[in-house]
């Protein structure tokens, strides 16, 4: 069964302080992402990565930095954190393989911005 | 601009009955199109998924329907079960071309089976 660890589950930060959200997985997957979901509105791709040591943009990558240090570990920054980013940030692998397109979640991370 | 849009926004229906759930999207290099199920408090997970090339794929209750044509997806359950209530997200990509996972989400459908 495929296992993403986010970490912490929630957290409250102040505007213009520095936030870290943390992922772990245990898939051996190649491939890492970061979604926002916000409130009645879909999951939008953040940053991605594809291996170790590179990180990519993604969709909406404006005000996040990434750091993808190993396979297992994918790092969500936030330098100068701001109202707009409250939401709930989830990580997520997938494989290589025929079944790359199956993303794996994990729980999600809350994040109060105040 | 919403590329994948999603109706209803939320619906309820009776232990038994079936549901179906529609998407349409914008974007013709768009090829592959999973449906994910979100319950509160958790991550979203694959539930099924449907390539362009097939009109129909079915895994137990669940069955997606897809139309090139109209660029319309859809998803039924039949025999819908109060543990199906959750969140459903549709979403598509341009698999081959596109980067792997990088998904574009409807905004989700909110379900409800009543027993």
């Amino acid at each position: 069964e495929a296992a993403v660890t986010q970490s912490p589950r929630s957290k409250v930060a102040v505007t213009g302080g520095k936030v870290t959200l943390s992922c772990h997985q245990t898939n051996n997957h190649d491939y890492m992402y970061w979604y926002r979901q916000d409130t009645g509105h879909g999951l939008r791709l953040i940053h991605y990565s594809y291996v170790a040591d590179s990180t990519e943009k993604g969709d909406i990558p404006d005000g996040y930095k990434a750091s993808r240090p190993s396979q297992e570990n994918f790092s969500l920054i936030l330098e100068l954190a701001s109202l707009s980013q409250t939401a709930v940030y989830f990580c997520a692998s997938s494989g290589r393989d025929s079944s790359a397109e199956t993303l794996y979640f994990g729980s999600g991370t809350r994040l109060t911005v105040l | 601009q919403q590329q994948v849009r999603q109706s209803p926004q939320s619906l309820t229906v009776w232990e038994g009955g079936t549901t179906v759930l529609t998407c349409s999207y914008e974007d013709s290099t768009f090829n592959y199109f999973p449906w994910y199920q979100q319950f509160p408090g958790e991550g979203p997970a694959l539930l099924i998924s449907i390539l362009s090339v097939s009109d129909k794929k079915e895994d137990g209750r669940f069955t997606t329907f897809f139309n090139k044509r109209e660029k319309k997806l859809s998803l039924h359950i039949i025999d819908s079960q109060p543990g199906d209530s959750a969140t459903y997200f549709c979403a598509a990509s341009a698999w081959g071309t596109q980067v792997v996972g990088q998904l574009t989400f409807g905004r989700g459908t909110r379900l409800q089976v009543y027993a």
